[in-house]
């Protein structure tokens, strides 16, 4: 079975940190994405990796970066934490081919006091 | 960008109910899907619906592809308690040649009582 584990489920931080959110798969997926869930808006697309070292931007980019050095691995940075990115972040993963399904991790809950 | 409309944004029903919710978008869609997110935990696939027309079953779920493409249904008969949580709607973004890249829609919260 695919297993996608993001390392926190909750975080709390402060405005102006610095701060990863961590989030491995199982299944040697060459996809994977960071989404940001808000009550009222759904799922948005931060950014996006197709393979090692390759990233491209989603629909809401801005204030996020993110890195993915190894295959089962995508990371998302907070260069610097602001209220308005406190939110439920969701890691997913799938193959790159068409009928590919994604597969979810159980979220990390980020607040930034 | 791509945008997906769901309606309703919350349901209140009675156990042994049927449920119908769906989506719309501004934009023709070659692949529907539909995510269930249980309570504190990521969504996952119910269903996915390939062509134009298409109706789809799973359980006491079924999923149609809009005759226009540009929209979606998912019905749940007799519900029970177990139904609740978040459906999504969801299409691949423009351009996209895998599921990867998808918009979804609001969600819809669904409670059931017993």
């Amino acid at each position: 079975d695919v297993k996608v584990t993001q390392s926190s489920r909750y975080l709390v931080k402060r405005t102006g940190e610095k701060v990863f959110l961590e989030c491995v798969q199982d299944m040697d997926h060459e996809n994977m994405f960071w989404y940001r869930q808000d009550p009222g808006l759904g799922l948005r697309l931060i950014y996006f990796s197709y393979d090692v070292k390759m990233k491209e931007k989603g629909d809401i980019p801005e204030g996020y970066s993110v890195s993915r050095e190894k295959k089962e691995r995508f990371s998302l940075i907070l260069e610097s934490a602001s209220t308005n990115q406190t939110s439920m972040y969701l890691c997913a993963s799938n193959r790159g081919s068409y009928n590919s399904p994604l597969h979810f991790g159980n979220g990390t809950r980020l607040t930034v006091t | 960008g791509q945008q997906l409309n769901q309606s309703p944004q919350s349901m209140f029903i009675q156990e042994g109910e049927d449920v119908s919710m769906n989506c719309t978008s501004s934009s023709i869609f070659n692949t529907w899907l539909w995510y269930k997110q249980d309570p504190g935990e990521g969504p996952v696939l119910l269903i996915a619906l390939y062509k134009a027309g298409e109706l789809t079953s799973n359980g006491r779920l079924t999923a149609q592809f809009g005759i226009t493409r540009k929209d979606s249904f998912l019905n749940i008969s007799a519900s029970i308690p177990s139904d609740v949580g978040i459906y999504f709607c969801a299409g691949p973004n423009a351009g996209g040649t895998s599921y990867g890249k998808l918009t979804f829609g609001q969600g819809t919260i669904l409670t059931v009582h017993p």
